[in-house]
């Protein structure tokens, strides 16, 4: 099946500082990513979506400026969030989507504590 | 936009009995419904999925209905085992490359 892959696992920083995380599709081409959000006991809420080659399309409320997002390539996108605040604590998810298919494959998540 | 509502947000059931949640969405257009098995700090995992031409889709012990003249949805969960026990996500999309409109969750315990 399709793996998604997600970087780092878990990641604890200070205010004020700026944080990357990868999500890597391992064996198909995704030419969607997905953003996602998630706090303790909720769903999942997505942030953005994400295209190769094109600028992010981002929810209502999410801020484009804090959250940048990047895909350069077909199976590599990244999220950074910039200048973190402890509101920022989440555990935050990736998905992918291939060609030629509606199903999204997570990543594993990575917890963000901003302490 | 989709709005995706779930009930309930908890069920507790005794292992061997069948499990049901359901699910309603508002857009018509919507055409691709995932349902997606959660454990605690780990991803979301697609357990089953229906596409709108299709009423009905049985995987062993997971079924899923879809009556779109409704907009409503059900997972259904039979001969329920402990390792069951997680948080269900119902969602829906227009599909390809659209975004998934998740359900607020149902968190499942199966009692042993």
């Amino acid at each position: 099946g399709a793996v998604v892959s997600q970087h780092p696992s878990r990641v604890i920083c200070k205010s004020g500082t700026s944080v990357k995380i990868e999500c890597r599709s391992l064996d198909f081409q995704a030419t969607t990513m997905f953003w996602y959000r998630q706090f303790p006991k909720q769903s999942l809420m997505l942030m953005a979506t994400s295209n190769e080659g094109s600028k992010a399309t981002y929810e209502q409320g999410v801020e484009k400026d804090k959250f940048l997002i990047n895909h350069a390539s077909l199976t590599l996108s990244t999220l950074t969030v910039t200048s973190a605040h402890p509101e920022d604590s989440s555990f935050y998810i990736c998905s992918a989507t291939g060609q030629g298919t509606d199903t999204q494959y997570f990543g594993p998540g990575t917890r963000l504590t901003v302490l | 936009g989709e709005n995706v509502e779930q009930h309930p947000s908890t069920l507790s059931v005794q292992e061997g009995d069948s499990a049901v949640i359901k699910c309603t969405y508002s857009d018509s257009a919507s055409n691709y419904f995932p349902w997606y098995k959660q454990e605690l700090g780990k991803r979301p995992q697609l357990i089953i999925d229906i596409r709108s031409n299709v009423g009905e889709k049985k995987d062993q012990r997971i079924a899923v209905t879809l009556n779109k003249t409704a907009k409503h949805f059900s997972l259904h969960i039979t001969e329920t085992q402990p390792e069951d026990s997680a948080v269900y996500f119902c969602a829906a999309s227009t599909g390809g490359y659209q975004k998934v409109t998740f359900g607020t969750g149902t968190k499942l315990q199966v009692i042993p």
